[in-house]
């Protein structure tokens, strides 16, 4: 069966430092992948997505980045942090390969800027 | 692209009452019609979706239906149950690999 995992769980930074959160996936090849920001509980926010390694779409230009190195490997980045980057951040993957499918959303990183 | 508009933003039931929950889209090309339950501090699960080709789903007790001609598609729970208590979100297909989310809908089953 298919896993999504990120990490870490939780994170408080100051404001101007960098971000690092990663998003694995088992028991799965050649995944569609998501970054969303969820602010104050509600409602998501899709920032990039992937449909392979290399291949990234922004959908909210920001202070963020992201990578996929891997196949099952997605990467969020900031060189700064900015008060405003504070949320839970959700990584989500679906099948690969087809239109726009179910998406399994992994645990999240709550990130909390000070 | 494609909006999800959802209602009501906030839901209270007593316990063994139905919820239902509604959403509308724009995009009539949209073919993926999933719900999500969000527990306070955890990634949004899938509970139940439905495609294009059919007007109603089942699980248990809950069920989706969907009227492609009006473009809307709803929610509903019977005998709901205090555990059912989260945020409910409906998402629509926008584009290649994407889904569009709706706001969500909290929902407070009373005891």
């Amino acid at each position: 069966s298919q896993t999504i995992h990120q990490w870490p769980a939780t994170l408080v930074q100051p404001v101007g430092s960098p971000l690092s959160l990663e998003c694995t996936v088992e028991g799965t090849s050649n995944p569609n992948l998501y970054w969303y920001r969820q602010a104050a509980g509600r409602g998501l926010q899709l920032l990039f997505y992937s449909v392979g390694i290399g291949q990234i779409s922004s959908e909210v230009p920001q202070n963020l980045s992201a990578s996929r190195p891997q196949d099952r490997q997605f990467i969020l980045s900031s060189k700064k942090l900015l008060l405003s980057d504070s949320g839970f951040y959700l990584c989500a993957w679906s099948v690969g390969g087809g239109s726009a499918d179910t998406q399994y959303f992994g645990p999240g990183t709550r990130l909390t800027v000070l | 692209g494609e909006n999800v508009e959802q209602h009501p933003s906030t839901l209270s039931v007593q316990e063994g009452d139905s919820a239902v929950i509604k959403c509308t889209y724009s995009d009539s090309a949209s073919n993926y019609f999933p719900w999500y339950k969000q527990e306070l501090g955890k990634g949004p699960q899938l509970i139940i979706d439905i495609r294009s080709n059919v007007g109603e789903k089942k699980d248990q007790r809950i069920a989706v239906t969907l009227n492609k001609t009006a473009k809307h598609f709803s929610l509903h729970i019977t005998e709901t149950q205090p555990e059912d208590s989260a945020v409910y979100f409906c998402a629509a297909t926008s584009g290649y690999s994407t889904l569009t989310f709706g706001k969500g809908t909290m929902l407070l089953v009373s005891p």
